[in-house]
């Protein structure tokens, strides 16, 4: 039978307002996760980390939420500009194991102007 | 400051011809990884260095792929012969590490097409 490509959850917002954008990860011993945007035709590029005796850590327009009761990772982007339209994967890394991030499979942000 | 470089951008070949991907990490950095990216299966590890020496490749797909760091500026990817299932765009990373929590720096990718 013909292959399905993934289609990959998406978040429309008008310019202006606030993004969340959500990640469960997998591995409930993970310590260190991070986020990344990927812009069509270029890399996944680093934005923001978070390291598990945190729950929150605030960047420049960028929040990360980390709620490990439920496995559960946010990345809260405020005031979204277009520039802002990508692909945002989470990855979750072990310490102590590989430190390899296992990545989610992404969503994405698009924003109207 | 230079990022992680890949060359070429794009790339369309026959399949059966031999394709070589080319990655510069970051200067200082001394871990190296290989990604694959398809709409199917989305980002996928395929192998990765430390210090030039080749740590896990259980994610190359087969005998057809093959990596090198001849030395801590440079390494290459290799499929020989080429597959239109090879089709993907290719990612080169590099980091501090891996023993430590530090984010991977992706270059912006090869688009192999094998027709």
């Amino acid at each position: 039978g013909e292959s399905v490509g993934l289609h990959l959850p998406t978040l429309s917002v008008q310019e202006g307002d606030n993004s969340i954008i959500n990640c469960a990860y997998s591995n409930s011993a993970s310590d260190y996760f991070i986020w990344y945007k990927q812009e069509s035709g270029k890399g996944p590029q680093f934005i923001i980390d978070i390291r598990s005796n945190m729950d929150k850590r605030q960047g420049q327009r960028v929040t990360v939420l980390l709620n490990k009761t439920v496995k559960h990772l946010s990345l809260q982007i405020a005031a979204t500009q277009p520039g802002d339209s990508a692909v945002y994967f989470c990855a979750e890394i072990l310490s102590g194991g590989s430190y390899i991030p296992t990545f989610g499979r992404g969503t994405s942000l698009i924003v109207h102007p | 400051d230079a990022g992680v470089i890949q060359s070429p951008r794009h790339e369309v070949t026959e399949m059966g011809q031999e394709v070589t991907l080319r990655c510069k990490p970051i200067s200082g950095h001394n871990s190296l990884f290989w990604y694959r990216q398809t709409m199917m299966r989305g980002l996928e590890l395929l192998i990765y260095f430390n210090n030039n020496v080749p740590i896990d490749d259980s994610g190359m797909p087969e005998d057809r792929f093959s990596a090198k760091m001849p030395n801590a500026s440079f390494s290459t990817l290799k499929i020989q012969p080429s597959e239109p299932r090879d089709s993907a765009v290719y990612f080169c990373a590099s980091s501090l590490g891996p023993y430590s929590n530090q984010p991977q720096h992706f270059g912006d990718g090869t688009r192999l097409s094998i027709l």
